[in-house]
Order: C-alpha cells, then sequence, then structure tokens
C-alpha cells in the first residue's frame, strides 16, 4: 500500500519559515521516474502546484515561488521536506504532498496517490 | 505559465445522467492532461490520466477525451458518490497548473 503523510505546523506567524515533512511508505524515491511534490489549495480555491523532486535529485520550483521555496529528499528515511519562507496569509491553505509517476517510456505523468493534506494557517 | 479553464464552474444534475466537463488549455499541451475527482474536506484522487487513460480502480463511466487545447471529462450515468468537484491539470510543462474547478452538485 502507497501512502504519503504530511506534517509540520498548523499556525505560522508571517514572514516566519514554514517546515513541511512528507513521510512516504510503499515506494522509492530511488526508483527512475519518480518523484514526490507539493500542492497547496487555499480555502475554497484551486490547487496550485509548488514544486517537485526527482529520484536523480532534479528538482523543479513554480516560478513564480521559486524564491521562497525548498524542496529536498531524504531516501533513507522516505522523507521529502518542503520549506517556505516569508510566509503571509495568502499562504493559508491546506498543503498535499504527492508521488508523481510517468508511464514508461513517455513524457506523461501524474500525481497519484495525494497524503491526507495539512492546513497550515498562516496569522499573527 | 499554462492556463487551464474548466467550464462550467458548477453543475446540477441528477443521478442517472450523463455529464461533460470541458476543460480549455491557453496553448496546446497534446495530450498532457490529467483529471482529479476531490470530495469535501478529503485529498483529490486521480481519474484519467494522459487525456484518456482511465487510473486503475476508477469506475468505468468515467472516461476522458481530447487532445491540443480542448479536453472532456464525461461520466456516463451519474451515481450518488460522483458529487464532488473536479479538475483538470496539464503536465505538458511546469509550472504544472490545474483548472478552478467544477462542483458537481445533486438537483
Amino acid at each position: 500500500q502507497i501512502t504519503l503523510k504530511e506534517s509540520g505546523p498548523t499556525l505560522v506567524k508571517p514572514t516566519q519559515t514554514l517546515t513541511l515533512t512528507c513521510t512516504f511508505s510503499g515506494f522509492s524515491l530511488s526508483t527512475s521516474g519518480v518523484g514526490v511534490g507539493w500542492i497547496r489549495q487555499p480555502p475554497g480555491k484551486a490547487l496550485e502546484w509548488l514544486a517537485l523532486i526527482y529520484w536523480d535529485d532534479d528538482k523543479t520550483y513554480s516560478p513564480s515561488l521559486k524564491s521562497r521555496l525548498t524542496i529536498t529528499k531524504d531516501t533513507s528515511k522516505n522523507q521529502v521536506v518542503l520549506t517556505m519562507n516569508n510566509m503571509d496569509p495568502v499562504d493559508t491553505a491546506t498543503y498535499y504532498c504527492v508521488r508523481r509517476l510517468t508511464a514508461s517510456g513517455s513524457y506523461h505523468h501524474w500525481f497519484d496517490p495525494w497524503g491526507q493534506g495539512t492546513l497550515v494557517t498562516v496569522s499573527s | 505559465d499554462i492556463q487551464m479553464t474548466q467550464s462550467p464552474s458548477s453543475l446540477s444534475a441528477s443521478v442517472g445522467d450523463r455529464v461533460t466537463i470541458t476543460c480549455r488549455a491557453s496553448q496546446s499541451i497534446s495530450s498532457f492532461l490529467n483529471w482529479y475527482q476531490q470530495k469535501p474536506g478529503k485529498a483529490p484522487n486521480l481519474l484519467i490520466y494522459a487525456a484518456s487513460s482511465l487510473q486503475s480502480g476508477v469506475p468505468s463511466r468515467f472516461s476522458g477525451s481530447g487532445s491540443g487545447r480542448e479536453f472532456t471529462l464525461t461520466i456516463s450515468s451519474l451515481q450518488p458518490e460522483d458529487f464532488a468537484t473536479y479538475s483538470c491539470q496539464q503536465s505538458y510543462s511546469a509550472p504544472y497548473t490545474f483548472g478552478q474547478g467544477t462542483k458537481l452538485e445533486m438537483k
């Protein structure tokens, strides 16, 4: 069974740095083609992709947030960590951890499964 | 960034109805399009990948089609458990953008 679970603070103050950890099981981030990423969803709003880290340690970030984001992995612990600095109330959202999969021999990829999500509120 | 626009934003339908949701990309994305279902308070769940491939375990009443800039998600005969929000997502190029979602409600 493949699972991902997010952990981290539920409340952060403006200007602080958010650190979220994704702990996963049932797959390896050493497997070619596999990635783990983060997606967020403000209350009542659309999903927004944030960042991805790949099996080969390559990383991609949302250009609009790139200056604020860092994604890292610890393959031995089956964990991926996302940090976002200079938090603002508009960053209040549910943050999801996702596995990125690709079809063999194809550039197609998708996110499955998703973690349960963790709501992060930014408020003083 | 590639913009993804879904229509309609909300839809009222009855059990047994055939429902179609449209997703349009701001530029051609070939078949790099995925569909997700999300129920209130829950994480999204993958339904369709690569525009038309049904994810394992997803009922066959769900189908996807399209290529280029226009895509559709069709539910052939609505079941009570299908009332949810549906979102498309392009995987053509980063940032991997989502549509705003289509909320499917019971009439």
